[in-house]
């Protein structure tokens, strides 16, 4: 079956540590998006890539790095200058980047040990 | 810049009920609307959408909703709802282009109760 996984479902990162998550889909899809979702709070962009090798920051990319080497591939980085990483990251891709339907993953919910 | 509300934190409303929760954006030109749901510890999925043409949309799941552009509204309505709909639900706006610009409400959360 075709979509996007997060992985993992759960992280946790201790002080001054750089974490990594994984989102990966097999849909073909062309561009690709991170979002940061706090309780009673929208979704939030963080990163976002329209095409491989090229990434561009959203409205709240401070503290966060990304990479796109692979079609299918979108990790997004958690730097230690993040003060405030306690959230659930949610991955999204879509065919063009234009107005379509965005797919969403399952998400991965990142806690401050 | 666009922005949305979602006037309502919570709603509560018994099975077999009517259900309407209230989305109004501001922007200056004609939006895209969308209305996405997300199940407790998930993804969003995508209801329904409004591009242009009728201003009553049919969506997935018994959903519909209705561009009102005097009201600047776009509400979500369910004639009957059913347990499984609980849920968290989020209307977002674009500008047009790609989704990058989209701008997500902070979310009405729907309680059946039985």
């Amino acid at each position: 079956d075709g979509g996007i996984t997060q992985s993992p479902k759960y992280l946790f990162r201790k002080e001054g540590q750089n974490v990594t998550l994984s989102c990966e889909q097999n849909l073909n899809h062309d561009a690709m998006y991170w979002y940061r979702q706090d309780p009673g709070q929208g979704l939030r962009l963080i990163y976002y890539s329209q095409i491989v090798n090229d990434f561009q920051k959203g409205d709240i990319a401070e503290g966060y790095s990304v990479s796109r080497e692979k079609k299918e591939s979108f990790p997004l980085t958690v730097t230690s200058a993040q003060k405030n990483p306690t959230a659930f990251y949610l991955c999204a891709s879509n065919p063009t980047g234009f107005y379509e339907k965005l797919f969403f993953g399952s998400g991965t919910q990142l806690s401050v040990l | 810049a666009q922005s949305v509300t979602q006037p309502d934190i919570h709603i509560t409303v018994s099975e077999g009920a009517s259900l309407e929760l209230r989305c109004n954006y501001s922007y200056g030109a004609t939006p895209y609307l969308f209305w996405y749901v997300q199940s407790p510890g998930q993804g969003l999925q995508l209801l329904l959408k409004y591009f242009s043409g009728d201003t009553l949309v049919q969506g997935i799941k018994g959903f519909e909703a209705e561009f009102k552009r005097s009201q600047s509204s776009f509400n979500l309505r369910k004639p009957s709802v059913h347990w499984s709909d609980a849920a968290e639900y989020f209307c977002a706006v674009g500008a047009g282009g790609g989704a990058d610009g989209l701008t997500f409400g902070k979310g009405t959360h729907l309680i059946i109760q039985p």
